[in-house]
C-alpha cells in the first residue's frame, strides 16, 4: 500500500505569509495525525481527526493554525500568518481506528525567515 | 498527563559493539511503549511496540526493548550494532484507552562508526 505522503518536502516564507501543508494518509485510514518538532525539542502532538472530525485539538498552539481534513481524506494544515517560532518539521501520520503505533509521512520541513 | 526522558541524546558506538539507548516515562495510567526510528533524510518509522503480553519484545532487525512496569522503563537493546544503524531514535507513550495520541521523548541520536 501507498505510505503517508506528505508535501511539499520543504517550505521557506517570510515571517507574515501564509503556508498550507497537506497529508494524504494511507487510503481507509479513519485516523489522521499532525505532528510538529520545533528544533532540538521533542516531536509534539498538534491534533487528531477521526475522518472529518476533529477529535482532539489540544496541541494546536494558537488561532494561527488551521486545520482541515475534506471528506475525510486528504488534510491540511495552514499556519497565517507564519511567525519564526513555528520553523521546524511537521509530521502526519495516519492508521485504522484503534491500531496504536501508526504510520507517518516524511514530513515537511518549514522555515519562516 | 505523561511524559517521556531519553537521558542520552547522543550515543556513539563502533560497529559489532552492543548498544543500550535508555526510555524512561511517567504517567498516571497505564500506557503502551514505542520505539521510532528516523533515518537520515526520512520520515518516521515504527521500530517495536509494547501493548501487552510478554514484555520483552523484538524487531525484525535485532533490536529488542523489555517494559520494566517497576522501573517504568522500556530501554531499547542490541547486541551488535551496524553502520546502517545511524539514525535518530524516539521512545514514545499513549495512554491506553486514551485519543492514541504519543507522547514522545527528545530523541537519541545513535552513530555508528567503523
Amino acid at each position: 500500500e501507498a505510505g503517508v505522503t506528505q508535501f511539499p518536502s520543504h517550505s521557506v516564507i517570510e515571517k507574515g505569509q501564509t503556508v498550507t501543508l497537506r497529508c494524504d494518509p494511507i487510503s481507509g485510514h479513519d485516523n489522521l495525525y499532525w505532528y510538529r518538532r520545533v528544533m532540538g525539542k521533542e516531536i509534539k502532538f498538534l491534533l487528531h481527526f477521526v475522518k472529518e472530525s476533529k477529535q482532539d485539538e489540544s496541541g494546536m498552539p494558537n488561532n494561527r493554525f488551521l486545520a482541515e481534513r475534506t471528506g475525510g481524506t486528504y488534510s491540511t494544515l495552514k499556519v497565517q500568518p507564519a511567525e519564526l517560532e513555528d520553523s521546524g518539521v511537521y509530521f502526519c501520520a495516519s492508521s485504522h481506528r484503534g491500531n496504536y503505533g501508526y504510520t507517518f509521512g516524511s514530513g515537511t520541513r518549514l522555515t519562516v525567515v | 498527563a505523561q511524559s517521556v526522558t531519553q537521558l542520552d541524546s547522543q550515543v556513539p558506538v563502533f560497529e559489532e559493539a552492543p548498544v543500550e539507548l535508555r526510555c524512561n516515562y511517567s504517567s498516571s495510567v497505564s500506557v503502551y511503549l514505542f520505539w521510532y526510528v528516523q533515518y537520515p533524510n526520512q520520515g518516521l518509522q515504527l521500530l517495536l511496540k509494547y501493548l501487552s503480553g510478554s514484555t520483552l519484545v523484538e524487531s525484525i532487525n535485532g533490536f529488542e526493548a523489555e517494559f520494566n512496569k517497576s522501573q517504568t522503563s522500556f530501554h531499547l537493546r542490541k547486541p551488535s550494532v551496524h553502520i546502517s544503524d545511524t539514525a535518530e531514535y524516539f521512545c514514545a507513550v499513549a495512554a491506553k484507552g486514551g485519543s492514541e495520541k504519543l507522547v514522545f521523548g527528545k530523541g537519541t541520536k545513535l552513530t555508528v562508526n567503523p
